[in-house]
């Protein structure tokens, strides 16, 4: 168990620009989350995968934001033209059950748009 | 929709001093609460969960909380704080049935002083 891992990091984009993040949840789960969490803030639900389905969006979840997870794997999250807005801690968290669960999180990607 | 209160943003404590974090939820049934801790820029680790039975819940890193249901409460203890443990605390509620939505509190930002 290697845990979830989440790639880039930390991110500095230019407003305007395109950004992809990537997700690799605990290898035996098959539900995979992502949230967002601005400064002094906690954490917020953006959308959730079982398997390959995206079954929930948030409302959070603008037109310019889209998720993936193509083959039930690893998960992406664009965010197209982003805006200073955006800047926020991306988490990434996956769990493996039904019924009670619970989900173990990445260490986040931190967006700044300038 | 379930919602979460930590009524405290910021607690400082001693070293080697009790700790205690409160956390008042909102919810129509029982709920699912968590206790998650964060270190600076980073993702967030589980320090215990409750789920049903005992009350009283014990937590890694000496951690412990207790659910109290006439009192929507799940507060976090800890009877010997160490400089180690200053970092931010959230609680988190979830919805029984389907999938885990949770829902995360603000966090309480404990700073511990030698």
């Amino acid at each position: 168990d290697t845990g979830v891992s989440q790639d880039p990091r930390h991110k500095i984009t230019k407003r305007g620009q395109n950004v992809t993040f990537r997700c690799d949840p605990i290898s035996e789960h098959n539900r995979l989350y992502w949230y967002r969490q601005t400064l002094g803030q906690g954490p917020e639900f953006l959308t959730y995968f079982q398997n390959e389905a995206q079954l929930e969006k948030s409302r959070l979840l603008s037109d310019r934001f889209s998720a993936e997870r193509p083959k039930g794997s690893f998960s992406t999250l664009e965010i197209q033209r982003t805006e200073q807005g955006d800047s926020a801690m991306y988490l990434c968290a996956s769990s493996g059950r039904t019924g009670p669960e619970t989900q173990y999180f990445g260490p986040g990607t931190r967006l700044l748009v300038l | 929709a379930q919602s979460v209160t930590q009524p405290d943003i910021h607690i400082t404590v001693s070293e080697g001093a009790s700790l205690e974090l409160r956390c008042n939820y909102s919810y129509g049934a029982t709920p699912y609460l968590f206790w998650y801790v964060q270190s600076p820029g980073q993702g967030l680790q589980l320090l215990l969960k409750y789920f049903s039975g005992d009350t009283l819940v014990q937590g890694i890193k000496g951690f412990e909380a207790e659910f109290k249901r006439s009192q929507s409460s799940f507060n976090l203890r800890k009877p010997s704080v160490h400089w180690s443990d200053a970092a931010e605390y959230f609680c988190a509620v979830g919805v029984r049935g389907g999938y885990q939505k949770v829902t995360f509190g603000i966090g309480t930002k404990l700073q511990v002083i030698p």
